[in-house]
């Protein structure tokens, strides 16, 4: 199952922030949140990810809270073409060859950028 | 640059069918994986694999046989094809390393009738 909790759909107006949360309660030291997003019936994007500091990149923002429970994602002008489904995943970072890397995505966020 | 290529893009299969939906990235990177999209379930893993020579299942692996001969390529079988195998099937590849991304193909369209 997927460790973390995301609203099924959310509503924003265009030119407004975005505000996607995700909670996270489980979440241990060494996992790492992340974000993606899907645009219709296309592959996954990557958007960011963080561990515990928030993080900001040409795309969104990530804000984490300082017990790690939760986080939201942030589109600071949202547009059209951010109408999509947000997944937020946890994972630990990476370790070479580290056969329990399952990647589970649950059923994201449906984001409706409103004209 | 290809990324990550599925093929094909739409199959219609009838039931008891086999065949192989193909995965290739040229990226050179370690960890494939594949996973199935149903309307309302969001992505849910099938299988996984580090490494050539190594995989492992992930939450919804029956009815699927995997194999990692090569680095590049990552097939995912169906050997006797059900109408709940019908899906979009996403393959994805990244890098064995920390904080690494996943980058995704495009997707293969599946009917089984």
């Amino acid at each position: 199952d997927a460790k973390t909790t995301q609203p099924p759909s959310m509503d924003c107006a265009e030119g407004r922030a975005a505000n996607l949360p995700c909670n996270h309660s489980t979440i241990s030291g060494n996992e790492y949140v992340y974000w993606y997003r899907q645009i219709h019936s296309q592959g996954p994007q990557y958007i960011i990810h963080g561990l515990k500091n928030n993080e900001t990149n040409e795309m969104a923002s990530l804000i984490i809270t300082e017990d790690r429970k939760s986080s939201t994602l942030i589109l600071p002008h949202a547009t059209l073409r951010d109408t999509a489904v947000y997944y937020c995943i946890v994972r630990v970072g990476g370790s070479l060859k580290n056969r329990d890397d399952k990647i589970i995505f649950g059923k994201g966020t449906r984001l409706h950028i409103l004209p | 640059n290809a990324g990550v290529t599925q093929t094909p893009k739409f199959q219609v299969l009838k039931t008891g069918q086999s065949m192989t939906l193909q995965c290739a990235q040229d990226m050179n990177h370690e960890y494939m994986s594949w996973y199935r999209q149903d309307p309302g379930m969001g992505l849910r893993l099938i299988h996984y694999s580090v490494g050539a020579g190594i995989t492992d299942q992930g939450e919804v692996p029956n009815g699927y046989n995997v194999s990692r001969s090569t680095t590049e390529d990552f097939p995912l079988r169906l050997l006797s094809a059900a109408p709940s195998q019908t899906s979009v099937y996403f393959c994805a590849s990244k890098i064995v390393a920390t904080n690494e991304k996943l980058f995704f193909g495009s997707g293969t369209q599946l009917s089984v009738l």
